[in-house]
């Protein structure tokens, strides 16, 4: 079964660190970008990152430049998020992502989702 | 970067019922528009790519049109298990942007 499993989220102080993992299974990830994308709940689903298949590129939204860093373990199937100097609104649901060039870069995996909670 | 406005944030409908949701871009993204369905505790699930490809396994009732900067996803008969939240996605460009959701609820 395809599958991503996310993991690592938690509540952690303002300022603070915090790394997020994705398991992935099924299929051959060292041939796929990944991707993480975050949700506050209620509101809209907002691209954070992505990794190129071989972790040759790395891209990012504005608001998480300089703080988060996305890495990839080809060997280990994992995609990684690094989280530093974390703010409040970085508070959200944080889901791993995989897109398939065949279907206009869709993203059609994802998982299930880790919270990450960023407060005192 | 490309905004994408969807309409409507939440929608009422019964079973049987024909629904359309929309999305709008800021600017042209060709066909790159690409449409999920999301419920509570299940991973978010592609429906539609390239404003009108249905993806493999997805029920014929759901299909997408429209190209540049108007799109939509039509349910053509909705069923028990279409009630959801479903929401758009842009891959024009590599600062992918989404909708903010449509969530669809039983009259």
């Amino acid at each position: 079964e395809v599958q991503l499993v996310e993991s690592g989220g938690g509540l952690v102080q303002p300022g603070g660190s915090l790394r997020l993992s994705c398991a992935a299974s099924g299929f051959t990830f060292g041939s796929y970008r990944m991707h993480w994308v975050r949700q506050v709940p209620g509101k809209g689903r907002v691209w954070v990152s992505s990794i190129y298949s071989d972790g040759s590129r790395t891209i990012y939204d504005d608001s998480v430049k300089g703080r988060f860093t996305i890495s990839r373990d080809n060997a280990k199937t994992t995609l990684y998020l690094q989280m530093n100097s974390l703010r409040a609104e970085d508070t959200a649901v944080y889901y791993c992502a995989r897109d398939e060039p065949m279907a206009a870069g869709a993203f059609d995996i994802w998982g299930q989702g880790t919270m990450v909670t960023v407060s005192s | 970067d490309i905004q994408m406005t969807q309409s409507p944030s939440s929608l009422s409908a019964s079973v049987g019922d024909r629904v359309t949701i929309t999305c709008r871009a800021s600017q042209s993204i060709s066909s790159y528009l690409n449409w999920f369905q999301h419920k509570p505790g299940k991973t978010p699930k592609l429906l539609i790519f390239g404003a009108s490809s249905l993806q493999s396994g997805v029920p014929s009732r759901f299909s997408g049109s429209g190209s540049g900067t108007d799109f939509t996803l039509t349910i053509s008969s909705l069923q028990p298990e279409d009630f959801a939240t479903y929401f758009c996605q842009q891959t024009y460009t590599a600062l992918y942007t989404f909708g903010q959701g449509t969530k669809l609820e039983i009259k």
